[in-house]
């Protein structure tokens, strides 16, 4: 059990600029999930994956966010067109088909 | 949908004494998960305690313990025996039985001073 693994640690990008994080969920977790922090507040959950499929979206993943699962492993997340009020902590967290979930370190987003 | 209350956005306790920290849900679910996450400073989310709640008994690790109240939708988390390293943010968290959302408190922000 190696944990959650998110790269890059840190993304300092221009506004309108595309950014992509990557996760790597500990082996054989089926269950994937995306959250976003913002500072003093806790995680907002984005999105769900159950192996390949994505069976939960938040109204907060707007059409400019897109996620990935394509073999049922890694997890990408793409934001296009970026704004300053994607600022925050994009955090991955997976699970077997119990709880609980097992969060990574977070990718630090800064849009300037 | 669910929903989750923190109403202590910070505490301070002293080494060696005792803590609690409030939380309540809400959920249209009979079957469901409670958990509680640390986040110290720049790192990582860590579970600290779970419950299920179809399980009356309360939940305890070691010097962490829970209070569930589940007719209430309460979900305290008592720390005994404060030690410097319990400094971190805490979340109360809970999970539908379908396993596909953990939804977040907005945290307490806990400080252990010696």
């Amino acid at each position: 059990d190696t944990g959650v693994s998110q790269d890059p640690r840190h993304k300092i990008t221009k506004r309108g600029q595309n950014v992509t994080f990557r996760c790597d969920p500990i082996s054989e977790h089926n269950r994937l999930y995306w959250y976003r922090q913002t500072l003093g507040q806790g995680p907002e959950f984005l999105t769900y994956f159950q192996n390949e499929a994505q069976l939960e979206k938040s109204r907060l993943l707007s059409d400019r966010f897109s996620a990935e699962r394509p073999k049922g492993s890694f997890s990408t997340l793409e934001i296009q067109r970026t704004e300053q009020g994607d600022s925050a902590m994009y955090l991955c967290a997976s699970s077997r088909s119990e709880p609980p979930l097992h969060f990574g370190n977070g990718t630090r987003l800064t849009v300037t | 949908a669910q929903t989750v209350t923190q109403s202590q956005p910070e505490m301070s306790v002293q080494e060696a004494e005792t803590v609690t920290l409030s939380c309540t849900y809400d959920t249209s679910e009979n079957n469901y998960y409670l958990f509680w996450y640390k986040q110290p400073p720049s790192r990582q989310m860590i579970l600290v305690i779970r419950q299920e709640a179809y399980k009356q008994q309360n939940a305890t690790e070691n010097r962490f313990s829970v209070n569930f109240q589940k007719a209430a939708k309460s979900f305290s988390l008592k720390i005994s025996d404060s030690q410097l390293g319990d400094t971190a943010m805490y979340f109360c968290a809970c999970l539908n039985q379908a396993g596909t959302a953990l939804i977040f408190g907005k945290g307490t922000t806990l400080s252990v001073s010696s």
